[in-house]
């Protein structure tokens, strides 16, 4: 059956550092994956998109990588923030645009 | 454009009540999507449209929950009869497909209590 995890519930690291959360999926073959932003009380906020054919993805402060064959995507925040506090959620989308979320990892970044 | 909105936000009803969620899409979008997220089971889809068609309703518990779209700016879920297991927070999302990277815009959710 399809399965995506997400290597941990939470995550907590100190401010400036770096934080990797994982993204891994069984028996899917991904058009797309994304990672999306969640705050408490409201829904999820898109942040990153990368396409199978690509490697690596970079916006600001934000990194992606997605690597086809091992089946994972790692998701990078750099010189991370309180701010930054939050769950992070990988989607994997197919062809037919059929989106599949993991159940996310909490970051807590403590100052 | 005031982004996808949901309502009610809020949502108590008791056990065998018919509960109707509502969602407007963001217009020009094709695609509406219906989640429900709960701390077991994460975030779940439940049915997608394109175009007001359903696509894949594979993700609908059972016949108690159907869903339309009789227009391409609204959308209900609908629960008929409710249980406290249905108790979630309910997303609606939509999109411009695949052609345009399909990056999903949520809307603020409606929370679902059944008791």
């Amino acid at each position: 059956s399809q399965k995506i995890e997400q290597n941990s519930e939470a995550l907590n690291i100190q401010e400036g550092k770096t934080a990797t959360l994982t993204c891994n999926y069984t028996n899917y073959s991904p058009a797309y994956l994304q990672w999306y932003r969640q705050d408490p009380g409201r829904g999820p906020v898109f942040l990153l998109l990368i396409r199978e054919n690509e490697k690596e993805k970079r916006k600001e402060r934000l990194k992606v990588t997605f690597d086809t064959t091992l089946k994972q995507s790692l998701f990078h925040i750099t010189a991370s923030q309180p701010a930054d506090s939050a769950t992070y959620l990988c989607a994997l989308a197919a062809m037919d645009n059929d989106m599949r979320f993991g159940a996310g990892t909490r970051l807590t970044v403590k100052p | 454009d005031a982004g996808v909105i949901q309502s009610p936000r809020h949502e108590v009803t008791e056990m065998g009540q018919e509960v109707t969620l509502r969602c407007k899409p963001i217009s020009g979008h094709d695609y509406l999507f219906w989640y429900r997220q709960t701390m077991m089971r994460g975030l779940e889809l439940l049915i997608y449209f394109n175009n007001n068609v359903p696509i894949d309703d594979s993700g609908m518990p059972e016949d108690r929950f159907s869903a339309k779209m009789p227009n391409a700016s609204f959308s209900t879920l609908k629960i008929q009869p409710s249980e406290p297991r249905d108790s979630a927070v309910y997303f609606c999302a939509s999109n411009l497909g695949l052609a345009e990277g399909n990056e999903q815009f949520f809307g603020p959710g409606t929370r679902l209590t059944v008791l």
